[in-house]
């Protein structure tokens, strides 16, 4: 099975703190997405990466930065945490193979800024 | 470029009744639709998908979609719910050519004993 794996369920920041959001994938899967998720409001797309050292801009990108230094592993960054960015955060993951359309999540990580 | 709408924030229902979450999307090339569930406190998981071939896709678990292409729409039914449905389920979208999916707002089932 595919697994998705976020380094923290839970986080409390506080304002202006750098935070780091950690998401590794053990599928060997080339493609690796940031989302948001806020009631009302569904995924939205933060940034998302086709290959090592690749990124590139989702839907709503302002205010945070990503790194993938390797396959498995895409980090999501807030350079200076906001209470706006109060929020769930969902890792995925998926395959070019077969068309890379199917994403694998991981459990979420729930981030308060205070 | 892609957009998708759950029509309904939340649906209600008693066990053992039928259900339909509705979803519609638009779009001007072909896509690739799927459901996805997120039961409280977990991540997403792949419910059903549409890629290609028969219009009606099942899931293990008892639920169906129907693409139906004139009316841009891949609505969710399952004819008896149980307690264990209770989730969020979203729909989204995918370009043909592309990686990404667009997801519609979600809908509450909230099965009721």
């Amino acid at each position: 099975d595919v697994k998705v794996t976020q380094s923290s369920r839970y986080l409390v920041k506080r304002t202006g703190e750098k935070v780091f959001l950690e998401c590794v994938q053990d599928m060997d899967h080339e493609n690796m997405f940031w989302y948001r998720q806020d009631p009302g409001l569904g995924l939205r797309l933060i940034y998302f990466s086709y290959d090592v050292k690749m990124k590139e801009k989702g839907d709503i990108p302002e205010g945070y930065s990503v790194s993938r230094e390797k396959k498995e592993r895409f980090s999501l960054i807030l350079e200076s945490a906001s209470t706006n960015q109060t929020s769930m955060y969902l890792c995925a993951s998926s395959s070019t193979i077969n068309g890379g359309h199917e994403q694998y999540f991981g459990p979420g990580t729930r981030l308060t800024v205070t | 470029a892609q957009s998708v709408t759950q029509l309904d924030s939340q649906v209600p229902v008693f066990e053992e009744a039928p259900v339909e979450l509705r979803c519609n999307y638009s779009s001007s090339v072909s896509v690739y639709l799927f459901w996805y569930v997120q039961y409280p406190n977990q991540g997403l998981q792949l419910l059903l998908k549409y890629l290609s071939g028969s219009t009606l896709v099942e899931s293990i678990n008892g639920f169906e979609a129907e693409f139906n292409k004139s009316q841009t729409s891949f609505h969710l039914r399952k004819p008896s719910v149980h307690i264990s449905d209770t989730a969020e389920y979203f729909c989204a979208v995918s370009a043909w050519y592309g990686n990404k999916l667009v997801f519609g707002a979600g809908t509450i089932l909230r099965v009721k004993s």
